[in-house]
């Protein structure tokens, strides 16, 4: 079955970093860019960052550039989310999605359940 | 970056009618680079629609995309009792991609 899974989230106070976790299974992982998409509690959906199948390319939302760092491990068919400096606003679910097509834009046939990162003091 | 509007915010309707909704791009978006997604309470969304009028693995043929440039159609041709959820329009043609704000369609 193919399957993403997130971890990681957590209560942290602002200024505080967290590192979020997306294990993948039942697809070839370093075939496919890979991306993160957070919610805010009511809202809609915002796109954070992305990276290519060899994690040498990589982009980012202007709200989270310069505090937040995208990578993969392939070996473990892991995508992680480094998340620092957090600010109340960046309080959201935090879904990790892949590209359908391989190597080149697609829209995202399948997400990740969500982890939660609350910022607050 | 690509602004989408989507509309209207919120619809009510009975199980067994036709729905559509909007979904409109501050700018073209590149060769039909759009998908639909569904979203039902506490689940990640759900892709239905993939470049504008190809529905995704999976998803039953009630469901279908429309429109090219900066206008965008999701039609539900008859409505069934687990299509009310929100639905987000998303551009990835152009960085950064982009969603819509999501129309709700709720139970009347």
């Amino acid at each position: 079955e193919v399957q993403l899974v997130e971890s990681g989230g957590g209560l942290v106070q602002p200024g505080g970093s967290l590192r979020l976790s997306c294990t993948a299974s039942g697809f070839t992982f370093s075939s496919y860019w890979m991306h993160w998409v957070r919610q805010t509690p009511g809202k809609g959906l915002v796109w954070v960052s992305r990276v290519n199948g060899d994690g040498g390319n990589t982009n980012y939302a202007d709200s989270v550039k310069g505090r937040f760092t995208i990578s993969r491990d392939n070996a473990k068919s892991t995508l992680y989310l480094q998340v620092n400096s957090l600010r109340v606003e960046d309080t959201a679910v935090y879904y990790c999605a892949r590209d359908r097509v391989v190597g080149a834009n697609g829209a995202f046939d399948i997400w990740g359940q969500g982890t939660m990162v609350t910022v607050s003091s | 970056e690509i602004v989408l509007t989507q509309s209207p915010g919120t619809l009510s309707l009975s199980p067994g009618e036709r729905v559509t909704l909007s979904c409109r791009a501050s700018q073209s978006v590149s060769s039909t680079y759009l998908a639909w997604y569904q979203q039902k309470p506490g689940q990640a969304p759900r892709l239905l629609i993939y470049g504008a009028s190809s529905r995704a693995t999976g998803i039953p043929d009630r469901f279908s995309g429309s429109g090219s440039g900066t206008d965008f159609t999701l039609t539900i041709s008859r409505l069934e009792p687990e299509d009310f959820a929100v639905y987000y329009c998303q551009q990835y043609g152009s960085a950064p991609r982009t969603f819509g704000q999501g129309t709700k369609v709720e139970i009347k």
